[in-house]
């Protein structure tokens, strides 16, 4: 079975300019979240998404970040236009249902903003 | 506001000992606890979890115990081996009455396990 898998692995890009991450869960995994981690701070939950829904996008930082999840299937979130407070590791995991809570995570994106 | 404070950055241990990593939280609503491990460039890893209704969960060499009066929880490794060196995130899930779930994570321990 492929676990979460997330792209890119790495991305640098200028201060203002747009970047779009990709995760793509575990087929059969209705369950998709966003975190991110900022250097030296905990990993903070950004939104949830159950199949194509926003169940809870409580802790996107503001109106430059957006997500979607076509069909329920892969997720993207976009920073349009990036700040240089963006720059962390973002983190996709998916679950398959609440009685498995147990979220399986990709490996990350780390983006730099200069 | 740190709802999952885990104090201590870092710890280092003598392979073959106890290892105990320890996870304090705020929110009484919290009802499912896990441990997540995680090695450099790679995404955390699920290691084990203990639902509110339990004090102690055990899987092979790891254990972790809840004390929910203190808000407390602790993971316990025995015996330390040298491939648990890792950063490890102590996480707290609260669901909530929309069926949207949130996990709240520490700020994670570094574990050193020195041969």
């Amino acid at each position: 079975e492929a676990g979460v898998t997330q792209f890119p692995s790495h991305s640098v890009i200028e201060k203002g300019q747009t970047v779009t991450l990709r995760c793509d869960p575990i087929s059969g995994h209705d369950n998709l979240y966003w975190y991110r981690r900022v250097m030296g701070k905990e990993i903070k939950f950004l939104l949830h998404f159950v199949k194509e829904s926003k169940q809870d996008e409580s802790g996107m930082p503001n109106n430059r970040f957006l997500a979607e999840r076509t069909g329920g299937t892969y997720s993207t979130l976009k920073v349009q236009p990036a700040e240089l407070e963006d720059s962390g590791v973002y983190f996709c995991a998916s679950s398959r249902d609440r009685e498995n809570t147990e979220a399986f995570f990709g490996q990350g994106t780390r983006l730099t903003v200069v | 506001d740190q709802q999952v404070k885990q104090n201590s950055p870092s710890l280092s241990v003598q392979e073959g000992r106890i290892s105990i990593l320890n996870c304090d939280y705020t929110n009484s609503m919290f009802d499912y606890f896990l441990w997540y491990k995680k090695y450099p460039a790679e995404g955390p890893t699920f290691l084990i979890s203990i639902s509110s209704i339990k004090d102690k969960n055990e899987d092979g060499r790891f254990t972790v115990f809840l004390n929910k009066s203190a808000k407390h929880l602790s993971l316990h490794i025995v015996p330390s081996q040298p491939g648990d060196s890792a950063v490890y995130f102590c996480a707290a899930s609260e669901l909530f009455s929309s069926g949207s779930e949130k996990l709240v994570f520490g700020k994670g321990t570094k574990l050193t396990v020195n041969p």
